[in-house]
C-alpha cells in the first residue's frame, strides 16, 4: 500500500543553519504531496504542497520539489529561525492522507 | 473564525465509559475526515465522509468506534467502552473534494484512565 518514510528526529540546528528533512514515498498512482507542521500546543497546519511531478511547493522560506524519478519530496530551508521549531510531517494524498511519522526540529538561538 | 472546530479540546474519562467528540468542518466542504494521532507518531486515518455518506473505514476503527455525519455538516465520533489504548489525539479535517487540500481542526485529546 501507499506509504511515506521520513527522516527520523530529533534534528537540532543552530539559527541560520541550512535545513533538509528527507521524505520518500511509495504510491501506486500520482498522489499530491504535502508537508504539514505542528507547532507546540497547536494543531496541524499545511506548510506547502505539490500536486504533480516537478512542482515546487514553497511557503515561509521552506521549499520542496516533487521528484517522481526518486519518489522524494525533501523539505529545505536556507536559514532556519528559532520560531521554526516544531514537528514536521511529510504526507501524501489519494483520498485519505497518509502521514510519515514526523520529524521534530529544534533550533538553538 | 471559519476553520475546522472540534469539541471538546480535552477529555479525561475512566476505562469502560463512552465518549463522544464533535467536529464542525469548514462550511462549504463536502468531505470530512477523522484521524488518530498517538504520541510521537503521525496521524493515522480512521474514516471519511462525502456529505452524509461514510465512504471508507480503516481497520483501526474497531466495532467500539462509530462515526456519523447525519446532515452532511458536523460529524460525531463515539467510542464505547473506552480502553487505555484509546488515549490519543483525535483529529478532524475537511476538504472541498477528493484530492483537495485537507484542513485540520485543533484536535480532541483523550486520556483514558
Amino acid at each position: 500500500g501507499d506509504s511515506v518514510t521520513q527522516m527520523e528526529g530529533p534534528v537540532t540546528l543552530s539559527e541560520e543553519a541550512f535545513l533538509t528533512i528527507n521524505c520518500t514515498y511509495t504510491a501506486t498512482g500520482y498522489p499530491s504531496l504535502f508537508w504539514y507542521v505542528q507547532y507546540p500546543g497547536e494543531g496541524l497546519q499545511l506548510l506547502l504542497k505539490a500536486t504533480k511531478a516537478d512542482d515546487k511547493g514553497s511557503n515561509k522560506g521552506f521549499e520542496a520539489t516533487y521528484r517522481k524519478e526518486t519518489t522524494s519530496f525533501h523539505l529545505e530551508k536556507g536559514s532556519v529561525q528559532v520560531s521554526d521549531s516544531a514537528v514536521y510531517f511529510c504526507a501524501l494524498s489519494a483520498s485519505k492522507i497518509i502521514f510519515g511519522s514526523g520529524t521534530r526540529l529544534s533550533i538553538r538561538p | 473564525d471559519t476553520g475546522v472546530s472540534q469539541d471538546p479540546r480535552h477529555k479525561i474519562t475512566k476505562r469502560g465509559q463512552n465518549v463522544t467528540f464533535r467536529c464542525d468542518p469548514i462550511s462549504e466542504h463536502n468531505r470530512l475526515y477523522w484521524y488518530r494521532q498517538t504520541l510521537g507518531q503521525g496521524p493515522e486515518f480512521l474514516t471519511y465522509f462525502q456529505n452524509e455518506a461514510q465512504l471508507e473505514k480503516s481497520r483501526l476503527l474497531s466495532d467500539r468506534f462509530s462515526a456519523e455525519r447525519p446532515k452532511g455538516s458536523f460529524s460525531t465520533l463515539e467510542i464505547q467502552r473506552t480502553e487505555q489504548g484509546d488515549s490519543a489525539m483525535y483529529l478532524c479535517a475537511s476538504s472541498l473534494k477528493d484530492g483537495a487540500t485537507q484542513y485540520f481542526g485543533p484536535g480532541t485529546r483523550l486520556l483514558v484512565l
